[in-house]
Parts: structure tokens; sequence; C-alpha cells
């Protein structure tokens, strides 16, 4: 089955501890790219990554960093998480850009105490 | 910013088509438009696409004015689970980024 997982799907965790959430899509898709979902605010891109060795800031990027050595995973990292991380993260994966679909994951729930 | 403009909640009698609406009077001339859904928390849900045409799947057709200043999702024959928030969006040509805005909560009732 084609799809896009995350893990984990809840996380509590207290400041400064640095965490991953993973990402990986099956489906050799070359752009993927992570958002966070806010009350009010919508959903926001973090980073995005046109393929292997390829990563762009988006919106939001400031306190994450990604990573992609491999075409199916796009981990995001928190070094030093603060409270204002705590958001609803989604990964995404497309095979192109402009005129293609992107498939999101199931969401991680985040809570930065 | 958004650069779509949707109504913040609509009601829709089940077996009723719903039409929701969409305003994109910026879009530029190669930017797509896509409609996707969530429902309550989970991931968006890709619905449909279109860039001039008319278009139509097994989900919801597409109405895109020739001006492609607007356009309207049809659910043709809504049911409850079709409750949710559509978002109506333009991708972005250079980042591919997908731009939401506050999208539409549909709400189906019996």
């Amino acid at each position: 089955e084609a799809q896009v997982t995350q893990n984990p799907r809840y996380l509590i965790t207290v400041t400064g501890k640095k965490l991953t959430v993973t990402c990986s899509q099956n489906m050799n898709h070359e752009y993927m790219s992570w958002y966070r979902q806010d009350p009010g605010l919508g959903l926001r891109q973090i980073y995005y990554s046109m393929n292997v060795e390829v990563t762009d800031k988006g919106d939001v990027p400031e306190g994450y960093k990604v990573s992609r050595k491999e075409k199916r995973n796009f981990p995001l990292i928190l070094e030093s998480p603060s409270p204002n991380q705590t958001s609803l993260y989604f990964c995404a994966s497309s095979r192109g850009t402009t005129r293609d679909t992107q498939y999101f994951g199931p969401g991680t729930r985040l809570t930065v105490l | 910013d958004a650069k779509t403009t949707q109504p913040p909640s609509m009601d829709c009698a089940e077996g009723r088509a719903a039409n929701l609406p969409c305003n994109h009077s910026t879009i530029s001339g190669n930017e797509y438009v896509y409609w996707y859904r969530q429902i309550h928390s989970q991931g968006p849900q890709y619905i449909i696409h279109g860039l001039k045409n008319n278009e139509t799947n097994e989900m919801a057709s597409l109405i895109i004015t020739e001006d492609r200043k607007s356009s309207t999702l049809i659910l043709p024959h809504a049911t409850l689970r079709d409750t949710a928030v559509y978002y109506c969006i333009v991708r972005d040509n250079q980042g591919g980024k997908l731009i939401f805005g506050q999208g539409t909560e549909l709400s189906v009732k019996p």
C-alpha cells in the first residue's frame, strides 16, 4: 500500500531534550516536505526537499533541522525543543512539485513542556 | 500568505450536492488549483486538482472559471463522512509547497 508513515504519532517531551520525528514514504517520490499545523494559523511549511541531499527552508524553519540521505526518508530534528514547538506535524511527499499530488502522513502530535 | 479565500463554514443535507466556492484571483498562469480535505486532525487527503479545464474523478468535480480567478468543488452526493475542513490551495511554483488558507468547514447533516 502506498503510504507516508510518521513516528512517533504522539510525543510528550521536555524543553531542551533533542528529538527526531521520522518520516518515510514507499512511493519513490522525489519531493518531501514537513508542515506544522496550529489553531488559527493553518498548515505552514517548515522544510522541504526536492531530492536526495537537497533541502531548503520553508516558511517557519527556525528551531528545526532536516536531512535527506535516502530518497524514502526525511526526518525532522528538533535539537532543543521549546514549548512554542508544541504542534501537530505532518510529513508529505509527491513525485514532483507543481503539478503532482502531495500525500500526507497521519501526523505527529508533539507537546513540549 | 494564503492565495485563496473560502467561506469559513457551510452546511449541506445528506444526499444533496455540496458546492464549495473558492476565490484565487492572484493565481498565476502555471499554478494549479488543488483541493484537499482534513477530517478531524488526520493528515490532509487529496481530492482533485486542475489547471484550466473542469475535472472530475470518483470523489468530486472541479469547476474552474474561464479567467481562473475562482473555482467550485462539487461533492455530488454528500454523506456524513464528508464532514471535514476543505482546503482550496494553489501550489507554489518554486518551493512546491501547498499554501493552505483557513479552509471551509463543511457539515453534512442527516
